[in-house]
């Protein structure tokens, strides 16, 4: 089956620092990816749609200068939490779908900011 | 999007059938139904999807209920590594752009005791 690879699985970073979370999707092009975020006990909440060569579509409510999201090409799509806050802490997951109704998740990333 | 309703978590035990409902009464003519099972630290995978007809795979069943207002997803044989928060999602196909993205509800926790 279709593979989405996420990375790093978890990062520790101090507070006002940057990272970068990257999506690949291994065995299929995806012009679309999708962001999801999870804190501890909740359930996800779709942060937004990132598109291949333009601009992601972010949900309402997410700020798009803070959760920067690139598509540059069809298997790689990069969230940079920007300027990371301790309330930035959180189950970050990114997913694709190479055709047909199925979602592919990748395994997730554990960002603790300090 | 039309909302789903699940309950907020069950217990089985080892081997036994699982029975996981899901209302959807607003549900539109054009809405697939989706499950994904989470299991802990992890991102979600696909277990089933259906449109008005009952499905079966290797991971589970789900029945449609005729009018399509309700689903139930079927784990024959519960085993541990079946404990996981299972979300039922509605994904419109009908809206190109908007469809693409599924949004998670809260899911039910299934616990499988030995």
């Amino acid at each position: 089956g279709a593979v989405v690879s996420q990375h790093p699985s978890w990062v520790i970073c101090k507070s006002g620092t940057s990272v970068k979370i990257e999506c690949r999707s291994l065995d299929f092009q995806a012009t679309t990816m999708f962001w999801y975020r999870q804190f501890p006990k909740q359930s996800l909440m779709l942060m937004a749609t990132s598109n291949e060569g333009s601009k992601a579509t972010y949900e309402q409510g997410v700020e798009k200068d803070k959760f920067l999201i690139n598509h540059a090409s069809l298997t790689l799509s990069t969230l940079t939490v920007t300027s990371a806050h301790p309330e930035d802490s959180s189950f970050y997951i990114c997913s694709a779908r190479p055709r047909g109704e199925k979602l592919f998740f990748g395994s997730g990333t554990q960002l603790s900011v300090l | 999007d039309a909302k789903t309703t699940q309950p907020n978590s069950m217990e089985s035990n080892e081997e036994e059938p699982v029975h996981l409902p899901c209302n959807h009464s607003t549900i539109s003519g054009t809405d697939y139904i989706h499950w994904y099972r989470q299991l802990p630290s992890q991102g979600p995978e696909y277990v089933i999807h259906g449109l008005t007809s009952n499905v079966n795979n290797r991971m589970a069943s789900l029945a449609i209920a005729e009018d399509r207002k309700s689903s139930t997803l079927i784990l024959h044989r519960a085993t541990l590594r079946d404990a996981a928060v299972y979300y039922c999602i509605l994904r419109d196909w009908g809206i190109k752009a908007a469809g693409n993205k599924l949004t998670f509800g809260g899911g039910t926790r299934v616990l499988v005791k030995p």
